[in-house]
């Protein structure tokens, strides 16, 4: 299997709270791109670590990567109700001609 | 913003009709890709272009075929709808660059029903 597996299937947390959701995958990869995903609509870019990363950071988002362990956890920090939204890791093994594979998310729901 | 855009943005039809979804990018982007989607459920690649006139199968079998004519431009078609047609379709484009995968955009989908 070419995707990566989003875990927990679901998240619920209260404003301020952080959320933190994995990432597993089975093969070796050149980088890992997490999205974002609002209901019913298109996937958002939010980050991309390469394999030569260990810890990577943009605003509320922490991303890491542990190849040893072909697994990455996304933090959000200081949650938000607008952070609500299904999250979608994709690996990206390098040697496919640029096909991108999603698994199911992570479904985080943040109560105000 | 992303520069990509899908129609329509929604769609009933009868079994049996012939429908076309649109995707296009204005970014220039070499690679195109479609996915299908049911509510909660994982993205399945289904088709796949690296450039003009260049298209491959996902993973995912689909009775849909698509073309790549022009850069901008990747269309989806199906010959004769059915109700298992039924769900969310997304069009995505990202470009060749240092990592051979790079951020993909995504349009706001089409959510197919088949009646």
């Amino acid at each position: 299997s070419q995707q990566g597996e989003e875990d927990p299937q679901a998240l619920s947390i209260q404003e301020g709270e952080n959320a933190t959701m994995n990432c597993s995958y089975k093969t070796s990869i050149n980088n890992l791109q997490w999205y974002r995903q609002n209901s019913g609509r298109g996937l958002v870019h939010l980050i991309l670590i390469r394999s030569n990363e260990r810890e990577k950071h943009s605003g509320r988002l922490r991303v890491t990567l542990d190849t040893s362990k072909k697994s990455s956890s996304l933090l959000i920090t200081a949650s938000r109700a607008a952070d609500t939204a299904s999250y979608f890791c994709a690996p990206d093994r390098g040697s496919t001609l640029g096909r991108l594979y999603f698994g199911r998310g992570t479904q985080l729901t943040v109560w105000p | 913003e992303a520069d990509i855009y899908q129609t329509p943005r929604y769609l009933v039809i009868g079994t049996g009709k012939k429908i076309t979804l649109e995707c296009s990018q204005t970014m220039g982007h070499d690679k195109m890709y479609w996915y299908q989607q049911d509510p909660g459920m994982e993205l399945h690649l289904i088709h796949y272009s690296y450039g003009v006139n260049s298209t491959e199968k996902g993973d995912l079998s689909s009775e849909s075929t698509v073309s790549r004519i022009r850069t901008e431009h990747f269309p989806l078609t199906l010959e004769s709808a059915r109700p298992s047609h039924t769900s969310q379709y997304l069009c995505a484009s990202s470009e060749f660059g240092e990592d051979l995968n790079t951020e993909a955009f995504f349009g706001q989908g089409t959510r197919l029903t088949v009646v």
